[in-house]
């Protein structure tokens, strides 16, 4: 069973800070991971996705792709209450199946 | 530009009924997808179809039929829903840019389901 793993949270980080949401996998065969943020009762939108090893950073967000050790993760800098969300780690091994982790729930407080 | 709608949004059923999702899409998308959310779960994939004329299991595809009916439009049907199946249902879409598929998935808003 090919799986994402993320800590299902409660991250509370206060206003101004740095949130870090973290995210393994299992499947050594993944090409390409995608962060999704879900507010509650709404769908995942993108907020990035990462292919190559390193960081690629967007904004105040940043993408974090350790292949070696099957590890990635996501860096809000400055989080903001509108910041609170469940963020979806998933990925994806070059073909049309999707596997997303469970979710982390990041809360912000003002 | 609506980008991928679903219908209904809530659905309430009975166990052993019958009832089918609808999802459109108007991005000119080639891939289509269902997945079911539940809580701890995650997005798991039902079905999903490459490109028109063309349909493929996911990770959970017990109990469920579906049909891509042109480009646009994918289908989710349960025949004889089970208490199991209450779920939130997202429809996706995904495309290519310059020939290669990014891999973002476009979600439709959701389709809640109670089976009692």
């Amino acid at each position: 069973q090919k799986e994402v793993e993320q800590n299902s949270g409660p991250l509370s980080v206060p206003e101004g800070a740095i949130a870090s949401l973290n995210c393994t996998y299992s499947d050594r065969g993944s090409q390409s991971f995608f962060w999704y943020r879900q507010y509650s009762g709404k769908s995942p939108e993108l907020i990035m996705f990462i292919y190559s090893n390193g960081d690629k950073e967007d904004g105040r967000f940043t993408a974090q792709l350790n292949k070696a050790s099957q590890y990635v993760s996501l860096l809000i800098r400055d989080s903001q209450p509108s910041d609170s969300a469940t963020y979806l780690c998933a990925g994806n091994t070059g073909g049309f199946k999707t596997i997303f982790g469970a979710g982390t729930r990041l809360f912000v407080k003002a | 530009n609506a980008g991928v709608t679903q219908t209904p949004k809530f659905q309430v059923l009975k166990t052993g009924q019958s009832m089918t999702l609808q999802c459109a899409q108007d991005m000119n998308h080639n891939s289509m997808y269902w997945y079911r959310q539940d809580p701890g779960m995650g997005l798991r994939l039902i079905y999903y179809s490459a490109s028109e004329g063309t349909t493929d299991k996911g990770e959970v595809p017990n109990g469920y039929n579906v049909s891509r009916l042109n480009k646009r439009e994918f289908s989710l049907r349960l025949e004889s829903a089970a208490p199991s199946q209450t779920s939130v249902y997202f429809c996706a879409s995904s495309g290519a840019v310059g020939g290669a598929n990014t891999g973002e998935l476009f979600f439709g808003e959701g389709s809640r389901l109670t089976v009692l």
